[in-house]
């Protein structure tokens, strides 16, 4: 499974959109892109995931690039209770695993 | 929210004692997962299973053991726990990929093990 690099860290005032982006320049065609996130001391929670199309749910919207090497999660109004590590994952469906790594962690500001 | 549940929440134990993290789902995942998350650091995948009577290791190393009796449950068995030991624990599941579809991994809330 191909490898992301994410931003350690960001910040993002209460109410206004965070955009946490995620490169993935090795991505395989058959590769998927997910979210993850992960509040302090608890297990990570499904957030989004997709495959070349943008995609939108009740928590996020996903932005893949049209060559697929990079894309951005976005909430579109942060709270307080957004804050917590993201993690951006590729893996081809049916996969061994998925692979973490260190995520970016946010801080929403009041 | 997903039906996964991880007991004990918190354990404080000895060394050298034998202890058991209990993983359960009620979902009928085949897949399940341990992975074990030192405070700031990435998540290793340390077990895994694809059923009943499927065990594999994961990409860390671990003196724990883990079993799948049961659809439902995959429980965690260190023999003898040294104070290494100490860590969050945290069980997944996840369906069974179908025609290529991705899959999502459920979580539990963790057991977080301090080994004195």
């Amino acid at each position: 499974d191909a490898k992301t690099t994410q931003p350690p860290s960001m910040d993002c005032a209460e109410g206004r959109a965070a955009n946490l982006p995620c490169n993935h320049s090795t991505i395989s065609g058959n590769e998927y892109v997910y979210w993850y996130r992960q509040i302090h001391s608890q297990g990570p929670q499904y957030i989004i995931h997709g495959l070349k199309n943008n995609e939108t749910n009740e928590m996020a919207s996903l932005i893949i690039t049209e060559d697929r090497k990079s894309s951005t999660l976005i909430l579109p109004h942060a709270t307080l209770r957004d804050t917590a590590v993201y993690y951006c994952i590729v893996r081809v469906a049916s996969g061994n695993q998925f692979y973490f790594g260190t995520g970016t962690s946010l801080t929403v500001i009041p | 929210e997903a039906d996964i549940y991880q007991t004990p929440r918190y354990l404080v134990i000895g060394t050298g004692k034998k202890i058991t993290l209990e993983c359960s789902q009620t979902m009928g995942h085949d897949k399940m997962y341990w992975y074990q998350q030192d405070p700031g650091m990435e998540l290793h995948l340390i077990h895994y299973s694809y059923g009943v009577n499927s065990t594999e290791k994961g990409d860390l190393s671990s003196e724990s053991t883990v079993s799948r009796i049961r659809t439902e449950h995959f429980p965690l068995t260190l023999e003898s726990a040294r104070p290494s030991h100490t860590s969050q624990y945290l069980c997944a599941s996840s369906p069974l990929g179908q025609g290529g579809r991705s899959e999502k991994l459920f979580f539990g809330s963790g057991t977080q093990l301090s080994v004195l």
